[in-house]
C-alpha cells in the first residue's frame, strides 16, 4: 500500500517563475492538505482540498493556488516566485473528516 | 486562534537516558494533539495522538505523552532513548475533528550522545 507520494523531490527555480508541485494521497484517502516548511521552522498550513474544492486556507497570498482532481491527487501552484518561497513543501492526506494526516516526503523548492 | 509552543529548540541526551520534550498549546476548545518526528530530509511521521479519553497516550517507538488540560501541555516522554531517536520533533494542535489544519510548533531537535 503506497503512502503519500510527491513529485518532484527537488526543484530549482528563479524569482518570478511559476512552479507546480504534485501529490498523490495514500490509497483510500480523499482529503489533501499542503504545508510549507521553511528551514528551521515547523510546517505552516497552506490549504486543504476535499471533493475537489478548497475547504480551508491558511495565511498565504493568492500566488499560492491549488487543485484537486477526481482521483483525489492534488497540485500546488505558486506564481511569481520570491526568494522567501524557498522551503520544503509537504503534502498530507486523510480520509474525510478523519483524525489523522499522513505526510509525504516533501518537495524541496529552491528559488534563486 | 490556535498556537503551539515548544520551548526547547535543542536537547542533548545520552543514549539510554530518559527524555521529555515539552509542548504547550493554546486553543479555545478541546484540542486534538499530535507529536510528529522528522528525520533529516524526510517528511513527518506520526508518533502519537490525543483526541479524548485517557490522558496518557502510547505511541510508536516506545514514546508516550500526557495531556494536562490545567497546564495546557502535552509533553512527550521516552524512558530510554536510542541513537536512532535523533531527529526533529514537532508538536501540533488540530481543530475540528482533527482533520482541519494542523498548527505546528517550531520543533525540538534531539541529539543523542553515546
Amino acid at each position: 500500500d503506497a503512502g503519500v507520494t510527491q513529485s518532484p523531490t527537488h526543484l530549482i527555480k528563479t524569482r518570478g517563475q511559476q512552479v507546480t508541485l504534485r501529490c498523490s494521497p495514500k490509497s483510500g484517502h480523499d482529503t489533501v492538505s499542503w504545508y510549507q516548511q521553511a528551514l528551521g521552522q515547523g510546517p505552516q498550513f497552506i490549504f486543504q482540498y476535499y471533493e475537489e474544492e478548497e475547504r480551508q486556507r491558511g495565511n498565504f497570498p493568492d500566488r499560492f493556488s491549488g487543485h484537486q482532481f477526481p482521483n483525489y491527487s492534488s497540485e500546488l501552484n505558486v506564481n511569481a516566485l520570491l526568494l522567501g518561497d524557498s522551503a520544503l513543501y509537504l503534502c498530507a492526506s486523510s480520509l474525510g473528516r478523519g483524525r489523522e494526516q499522513f505526510f509525504g516526503p516533501g518537495t524541496r523548492l529552491t528559488v534563486l | 486562534a490556535q498556537s503551539v509552543t515548544q520551548p526547547d529548540i535543542h536537547i542533548t541526551v545520552s543514549e539510554g537516558a530518559s527524555l521529555e520534550l515539552r509542548c504547550n498549546y493554546s486553543y479555545g476548545a478541546t484540542p486534538y494533539l499530535f507529536w510528529y518526528v522528522q528525520s533529516p530530509g524526510q517528511g513527518l511521521q506520526l508518533l502519537l495522538k490525543y483526541f479524548s479519553g485517557d490522558t496518557l497516550v502510547q505511541g510508536i517507538k516506545g514514546f508516550e505523552a500526557e495531556f494536562k488540560r490545567s497546564q495546557s501541555s502535552f509533553n512527550l516522554r521516552k524512558p530510554s532513548v536510542h541513537w536512532s531517536d535523533a531527529a526533529e520533533y514537532f508538536c501540533a494542535v488540530g481543530a475540528n475533528f482533527g482533520n482541519e489544519k494542523l498548527t505546528f510548533g517550531t520543533g525540538t531537535r534531539l541529539t543523542i550522545i553515546p
